[in-house]
């Protein structure tokens, strides 16, 4: 078990462009999620997923930003034409079941300049 | 609409005495609550949580205290250690969810 991988774990990116980061959850934990956490805040939900599906996401998740889970494994997250307001941490969280006690990455930092 | 709210940013405390970060929900909804750490450039680490129908859980130096009439929870740390320093955040979830909501955190200091 080797918890949670994101990668990368910073991103630089000019505004307008797509970026596009990955979450490898622990193996046998069927729930993933995604938060992404600016500075001075706790971390905001954004999506979930159960196994390959997913089963909510936040208003925050607005048009630009896509997530999938293919085969219920890893999961990537898209945001395309990125604005400066998109400058966060985005971390990733599996767990095994309903109730809390995820295990989160260690998120990825992105910077949109 | 900030349901769940740290409202101290900071404490500083000594060695050895005791932590007590706090922590209010508005959302009578939910019934699961978690404090998470979290060091600089590292993901949040689960430290413990508590059920509403329970109103105080200890784990070694960590209890979290449930007030559900005042919808305020409390982690007690002791004795506190200068390894403690680091944000805390407090979350919260209903049963029929899995999202957690979690405070701003509050960063804990503890002096040598």
């Amino acid at each position: 078990d080797t918890g949670v991988s994101q990668d990368p774990r910073h991103k630089i990116t000019k505004r307008g462009q797509n970026v596009t980061f990955r979450c490898d959850p622990i193996s046998e934990h069927n729930r993933l999620y995604w938060y992404r956490q600016t500075l001075g805040q706790g971390p905001e939900f954004l999506t979930y997923f159960q196994n390959e599906a997913q089963l909510e996401k936040s208003r925050l998740l607005s048009d630009r930003f896509s997530a999938e889970r293919p085969k219920g494994s890893f999961s990537t997250l898209e945001i395309q034409r990125t604005e400066q307001g998109d400058s966060a941490m985005y971390l990733c969280a599996s767990s095994l079941g309903v109730r809390g006690g995820y295990t989160f990455g260690s998120g990825t930092r992105l910077t949109v300049v | 609409d900030q349901q769940v709210k740290q409202n101290s940013p900071s404490l500083s405390v000594q060695e050895g005495r005791i932590s007590i970060l706090n922590c209010d929900y508005t959302n009578s909804m939910f019934d699961y609550f978690l404090w998470y750490k979290k060091y600089p450039a590292e993901g949040p680490t689960f430290l413990i949580s508590i059920s509403s129908i329970k109103d105080k859980n200890e784990d070694g130096r960590f209890t979290v205290f449930l007030n559900k009439s005042a919808k305020h929870l409390s982690l007690h740390i002791v004795p506190s250690q200068p390894g403690d320093s680091a944000v805390y955040f407090c979350a919260a979830t209903e049963t029929s969810g899995s999202r957690l909501t979690f405070g701003e955190g509050t960063q804990l200091t503890v002096n040598p």
